[in-house]
């Protein structure tokens, strides 16, 4: 079985700083996805970014971008010029290829952004 | 495009009732994920709909149980609530549910079991 670790319950950053979360995954898969969703005070779970294990050019989405290391089994999310809105807990998933949507998810990590 | 929608948004239940939630996915998504998320459990996977077929389920007992629509509409079922379903439900919709489609959230259906 898969599993996800995020070892930092907690984080907080300043405005307009960068500030990476961290995320290991245990899987005996080659294939798989995986993912950073964010959860806003609001509770939608929005996706930030997806990230192919076939693929080794990392993941990017504007402020947004992923460190994956295949080998290591990880997957750290690096958030750029933090804002006020970015605020929200943070969860790592994996997915693995020709799963029908059964996403492991981490436990999370709640960050906070200061003025 | 109108996203995922729940049904209610909050629910109060005492011990032993029984729960239908309703989640309609993105229009064009014929699959619906539904998790339940709690403080102590994190989110955790209860099943998989597609075309009206169950395609995949978590480790959760039969008192959980789900159903899709024509349409694709789903609802779960939580027969004999007890304290610890007390929790935020959230449903997830795709186009066709394989892996290289991303699922897109609604906002949830918080129950509290008293």
């Amino acid at each position: 079985a898969q599993t996800v670790t995020q070892s930092q319950p907690e984080m907080s950053v300043q405005e307009a700083e960068t500030v990476t979360l961290s995320c290991t995954y245990d899987t005996s898969e080659n294939n798989y996805y995986l993912f950073w969703y964010k959860q806003p005070p609001s509770r939608q779970m929005i996706l930030v970014i997806r990230q192919e294990a076939y693929k080794q050019q990392n993941a990017t989405e504007n402020r947004f971008s992923v460190n994956f290391q295949k080998a290591a089994k990880s997957f750290s999310l690096k958030i750029s010029d933090s804002q006020l809105g970015d605020t929200a807990m943070y969860f790592c998933a994996f997915l693995p290829q020709g799963g029908s949507e059964k996403l492991v998810f981490g436990k999370g990590t709640k960050l906070t952004v200061n003025p | 495009k109108a996203g995922v929608t729940q049904t209610p948004r909050y629910l109060i239940k005492t011990r032993g009732q029984q729960v239908t939630l309703s989640c309609s996915p993105i229009s064009g998504h014929r699959s619906v994920s539904w998790y339940q998320q709690t403080p102590g459990q994190g989110l955790q996977f209860l099943f998989e709909y597609f075309s009206e077929t169950q395609r995949n389920k978590g480790n959760f007992p039969g008192r959980f149980s789900g159903r899709q629509f024509s349409n694709s509409r789903s609802e779960m079922n939580v027969s004999t609530l007890e304290l610890g379903d007390s929790a935020l439900y959230l449903c997830a919709s795709s186009r066709t549910g394989i892996s290289t489609d991303t699922q897109y959230f609604g906002p949830g259906t918080r129950l509290t079991v008293l």
